[in-house]
């Protein structure tokens, strides 16, 4: 596609509630990150793939939060038994290759509300 | 880890002036440095970046310098336009794996 897609554009959950986030990266881009931005803050990194490999994880903030990318391509977060805390913008960014340079294209993200 | 700090919070400005954004970043090895624009409802978008074997880099209105010694960089927008009112993010790229370390942001307003 042209852009990097990001579904739900908004969610609103239950305490408790799992959730599930997808990303559609650019054709073609190797590397995938997700990111989440609290209200007024700046982008957290939270973790990365190359392809289908998930290189690093160091950013999720506890066993609740789980990414992949089976196929190298579409990309999903789970977050188990939502918590207030865990309400925030949550942006996925792809690049195209690996090495210096490569800045990130941004998705529109997905607000998580957690009620 | 890298700790970037960016300042002012807010800035407003008339349109026509010009506005500077200052980072600060930690880690001396950190060597690639972007500026993201982040408009209400929308995903950061890249708008200039600079590596660390250059000093300043300019694209239009937008230049943004790089003091390696002193580990800052800035964004400077001249000629403002209201249309250049957001929320704007330096980042700084750790030098193992690809994940950058971003700033606060800084809401500009550049007033008509």
């Amino acid at each position: 596609g042209a852009g990097v897609s990001q579904s739900p554009r908004y969610k609103v959950a239950k305490r408790g509630q799992d959730v599930a986030l997808r990303c559609d990266p650019i054709s073609g881009h190797v590397s995938l990150f997700w990111y989440q931005q609290a209200l007024g803050q700046g982008p957290e990194f939270l973790t990365y793939f190359q392809n289908e490999a998930q290189l690093d994880k160091s950013g999720l903030p506890s066993d609740r939060f789980f990414a992949e990318r089976p196929e190298g391509s579409v990309s999903t977060l789970k977050i188990q038994r939502t918590q207030q805390e865990d309400s925030a913008v949550y942006l996925c960014a792809t690049t195209l290759g690996t090495g210096i340079g490569y800045g990130y294209t941004f998705g529109s993200g997905t607000r998580l509300t957690v009620v | 880890g890298e700790n970037v700090e960016q300042h002012p919070s807010t800035l407003s400005v008339q349109e026509g002036d010009s506005a500077v954004i200052k980072c600060t970043y930690s880690d001396s090895a950190s060597n690639y440095f972007p500026w993201y624009k982040q408009e209400l409802g929308k995903g950061p978008q890249l708008i200039i970046d600079i590596r660390s074997n250059v000093g300043e880099k300019k694209d239009q209105r937008i230049a943004v310098t790089l003091n390696k010694t002193a580990k800052h960089f800035s964004l400077h927008i001249t000629e403002t336009q209201p249309e250049d009112s957001a929320v704007y993010f330096c980042a700084a790229r750790a030098v193992t794996g690809n994940q950058f370390y971003f700033g606060t942001g800084t809401s500009l307003t550049v007033i008509p």
